[in-house]
């Protein structure tokens, strides 16, 4: 099955600062990879996703990057601001079939004011 | 347009009961999927349900059941609970299937004592 590796685990930065979270997957049928935000006693919310027929993909200050040749993807944060500060969390998938999400493990970020 | 809606909120159970959570998709979306989230093994998958069918399971023992009703609606059951089991427990519907962009709800606090 497929195996969901993010790193790291806890990251802090300065507000105005960048954040980059890294993960890897195993599979290579997965097609479809969304990010999560999880603030504190709230259910993860989406942020941004990408297919596999592209490489990067923007939205205001969020961006993921994918390369599939390497099986990794990554989320890049830029111009931090406290409200950032929440667990974030990869994903795979399979797109159009009933293959289960794999999550990562999670990155906790702090922005610090 | 609401959002996911899971109830109860919190639940407080004793070990060997059994306890029924509900998830109300987004309305239009036919597919909900359910999620187990603790701190040590983070997001793990449970099941999904498309209209009205399990179509894929996770690897949780027998215990953990689920079904999806006519309006899209989903139930999961847990019997026999174990100290285990407390969790915070997260549905999430998408339109199709689960590799499209997937909306959770704020989830179930479940406290096994």
């Amino acid at each position: 099955g497929e195996n969901v590796e993010q790193h790291p685990s806890t990251l802090s930065v300065q507000e105005g600062d960048s954040a980059v979270i890294k993960c890897t997957y195993s599979d290579s049928a997965s097609n479809y990879f969304p990010w999560y935000k999880q603030e504190l006693g709230k259910g993860p919310q989406l942020i941004i996703d990408i297919r596999s027929n592209v490489g990067e993909k923007k939205d205001q200050r969020i961006a993921v990057t994918l390369n599939k040749t390497a099986k990794h993807f990554s989320l890049h944060i830029t111009e931090t601001q406290p409200e950032d500060s929440a667990v974030y969390f990869c994903a795979a998938s399979m797109a159009g079939g009933y293959q289960k999400v794999t999550f990562g493990t999670g990155t906790k970020l702090q922005v610090i004011p | 347009k609401a959002g996911v809606t899971q109830t109860p909120r919190y639940l407080i159970k004793t070990r060997g009961q059994q306890v029924t959570l509900s998830c109300s998709p987004i309305s239009g979306h036919r597919s909900v999927s359910w999620y187990q989230q603790t701190p040590g093994q983070g997001l793990q998958f449970l099941f999904e349900y498309f209209s009205e069918t399990q179509r894929n399971k996770g690897n949780f023992p027998g215990r953990f059941s689920g079904r999806q009703f006519s309006n899209s609606r989903s139930e999961m059951n847990v019997s026999t609970l174990e100290l285990g089991d407390s969790a915070l427990y997260l549905c999430a519907s998408s339109m199709r299937n689960s590799g499209t962009e997937a909306f959770f709800g704020q989830g179930t606090r479940l406290t096994v004592v």
